[in-house]
């Protein structure tokens, strides 16, 4: 079983470029979410997509964004890139649907480490 | 604001010991709590999860939750060199929203 792919794995981008980043979650998981972890503040919520509808969003500006598709397939995107949004940039994916299945945890992909210039 | 606090460490244990590491968290209303463990240049990887108050058991590992105390501790018994590792508690508090604490390294001695 596949688990959770991101690509690209490291990306080094200029200030002020935009990137995007993509996830393909495990097969027949519908929730993604995306974490950006550095040294400094550990893993920080940044938000979850469940049927192509963001349901949680964290306490990020609004240069972050991302979408689902309706294959489950996530795409990020940060646009205006500052030096201070270098990081590992983390998708995880969960069964957990709208009711139930609450005891399921994340599968994280391997990170895109992005570096900004 | 949402906190989740853990020991940075490095918490060092020999060989077969009993490691314990700790999480305290701000919001009574949380109601699901998982650790993850952390290789170094790798990503979190799902260890366990615990919803209701008591102690459970999963091989080597016992998660423990204590609600009222607002405290959910992972205790690893015959610690192993390949258990060294940095461990982050998450705790839920909204449905599918999750804190993580900044992860404890633990270090196991041959």
């Amino acid at each position: 079983k596949a688990g959770v792919t991101q690509t690209p794995r490291y990306l080094i981008k200029t200030r002020g470029q935009q990137v995007t980043l993509s996830c393909s979650p495990i097969s027949g998981h519908r929730s993604v979410s995306w974490y950006q972890q550095t040294p400094g503040q550990g893993l920080q919520f940044l938000f979850e997509y469940f049927s192509e509808t963001q349901r949680n969003k964290g306490n990020f500006p609004g240069r972050f964004s991302g979408r689902q598709f309706s294959n489950s397939r996530s795409e990020m995107n940060v646009s205006t890139l500052e030096l201070g949004d270098s990081a590992l940039y983390l998708c995880a994916s969960s069964p957990r649907g709208l009711l139930g299945q609450e005891r399921y945890g994340y599968t994280f992909g391997s990170g895109t480490r992005l570096t900004v210039v | 604001q949402k906190e989740v606090e853990q020991n940075s460490g490095p918490l060092s244990v020999p060989e077969g010991a009993i490691a314990s590491l700790n999480c305290t968290y701000s919001d009574r209303g949380s109601q699901s709590f998982f650790w993850y463990r952390q290789y170094s240049g790798k990503s979190p990887e799902l260890i366990m999860s615990i919803y209701s108050n008591g102690d459970k058991e999963d091989g080597r590992f016992t998660a423990q939750l204590n609600k009222a105390s607002q405290y959910v501790s992972l205790l690893i018994r015959d610690s192993q060199p390949s258990d060294s590792a940095t461990y982050l508690c998450a705790v839920e508090y909204n449905f599918n929203k999750f804190y993580f604490g900044s992860g404890t390294k633990l270090n196991v001695k041959p």
